[in-house]
This record gives structure tokens, C-alpha cells and sequence, in this order.
């Protein structure tokens, strides 16, 4: 079975400086990616996603992830932290390629800090 | 821009009571999903539903149904609420040929007295 691994339950950053969210994941095939925002309150937001190609993704917010096949891993980076950014963070691997709408596999979250 | 409606943002139950939690898309979305959310639990997925009257158990049914008689329309239902069941509830909708992108609902958090 799928599962994703967010090892950093909290995460503490000061404000301007750089982030790196780890995520892991177990797949037996090829993964969609994806990393989701959740603020206090709210529902989730996508902030990017692979699927294929680059393993170096852009999304929105100025965050980027990388996949890394060999270390089964799908890091989110952010080079400078703004206030706003404190929030929920979760990781999710999506369902098998061969297609049938049985969700994604959401790790716990990483719930992010920031200091002033 | 795709849009999840969920009809409460706050709902307040009895235990025993039946309680139902609507949920609309307005993007033609052929898939929609229940999860609900509890503090170091993540996101469970409850049901999920791939087309119209088509439903599909997911990790943690029990004490649940649903409900799509239209595609953009995807019901919870609580037969009868227990104290077990207060919980954020968040729907979700996605298109197969989008990579099962799954776009989300501000949720309803629900507390069952």
C-alpha cells in the first residue's frame, strides 16, 4: 500500500530565511505528487505537483519541490519565508496509474513557524 | 478557477442526530471525495465517488454514507452522530486527465454534543 512519510511534525524558520519541508513516500509505481497549503481554518490549496517530466517543479507562493526517484523523496523549498507562510503543509501521492478515483495518500503535515 | 462549496462552515449536532454535509463543484469534475481531518490523523478519506450514484468505501466508511445523484453534487451523511464523529470534514473534486489533481473545499467543522 502507498503511504507518505512527513518526518518534521513543527518546523521553526525565521522570517527571510530559506525552507525545506522533507517528504517521503512507499509507491509501487510511478507517483503524482503533489504539495498542499492548508491555513488556519481553510481548506486545502495546491501549491504544486509532479507528475512527469523535470523533476524540478514551480509552483505557486514562490515554492519549488524536486523529485528524487532513488531517495523516494519529494522536498518543498522555499529560498526566503515570508510571515504569511505559516500554515499546514501536507504532502500526497497520488493513486495508481491505471487510472480509478481511489484519492490521495496524504501524509500527517508539517505545520510550519514563523518568527519574526 | 474551480470552485468546492461546502454548505456549513461550522455545524453544531446532538449525538443521535442525523446530520448531512452537501458538497458542490462547479467545474464538471467526474470524481469527488469526503476525507475528514483530525489533529496528528491527517486527511482520512471517508468515501469517495467516481460518477453519478457510484460510490466507493475509503480508508474509514464506518459511520457513514453518501450520496450523488447529480455529478456536481456529493452528499455526507451521518445516520446518527456520535462524539466520535467531531471532525473536520473537507470534500474534494478532480478530473482524471488532470493527474487526479484534487481541488478542495473550504471544509465544515463539525462538533457532535
Amino acid at each position: 500500500a502507498q503511504s507518505v512519510t512527513q518526518p518534521d511534525i513543527h518546523i521553526t524558520v525565521s522570517e527571510g530565511a530559506s525552507l525545506e519541508l522533507r517528504c517521503n513516500y512507499s509507491y509501487g509505481a510511478t507517483p503524482y505528487l503533489f504539495w498542499y497549503v492548508q491555513s488556519p481554518g481553510q481548506g486545502l490549496q495546491l501549491l504544486l505537483k509532479y507528475f512527469s517530466g523535470d523533476t524540478l517543479v514551480q509552483g505557486i507562493k514562490g515554492f519549488e519541490a524536486e523529485f528524487k526517484r532513488s531517495q523516494s523523496s519529494f522536498n518543498l523549498r522555499k529560498p526566503s519565508v515570508h510571515w504569511s507562510d505559516a500554515a499546514e503543509y501536507f504532502c500526497a501521492v497520488g493513486p495508481y496509474s491505471g487510472g480509478g478515483a481511489d484519492g490521495l495518500t496524504f501524509g500527517k503535515g508539517t505545520h510550519l513557524i514563523i518568527q519574526p | 478557477d474551480v470552485k468546492v462549496t461546502q454548505s456549513s462552515r461550522y455545524l453544531v449536532k446532538r449525538t443521535g442526530e442525523k446530520v448531512f454535509l452537501e458538497c458542490v463543484q462547479d467545474m464538471d469534475h467526474e470524481n469527488m471525495f469526503w476525507y475528514r481531518q483530525d489533529p496528528g490523523l491527517g486527511l482520512r478519506l471517508i468515501y469517495f465517488s467516481y460518477d453519478v450514484k457510484m460510490k466507493e468505501k475509503g480508508d474509514i466508511p464506518e459511520g457513514y454514507s453518501v450520496s450523488r445523484e447529480k455529478k456536481e453534487r456529493f452528499s455526507l451523511i451521518l445516520e446518527s452522530a456520535s462524539t466520535n464523529q467531531t471532525s473536520m470534514y473537507l470534500c474534494a473534486s478532480s478530473r482524471p486527465a488532470d493527474q487526479e489533481t484534487q481541488y478542495f473545499g473550504p471544509g465544515t467543522r463539525l462538533l457532535v454534543l
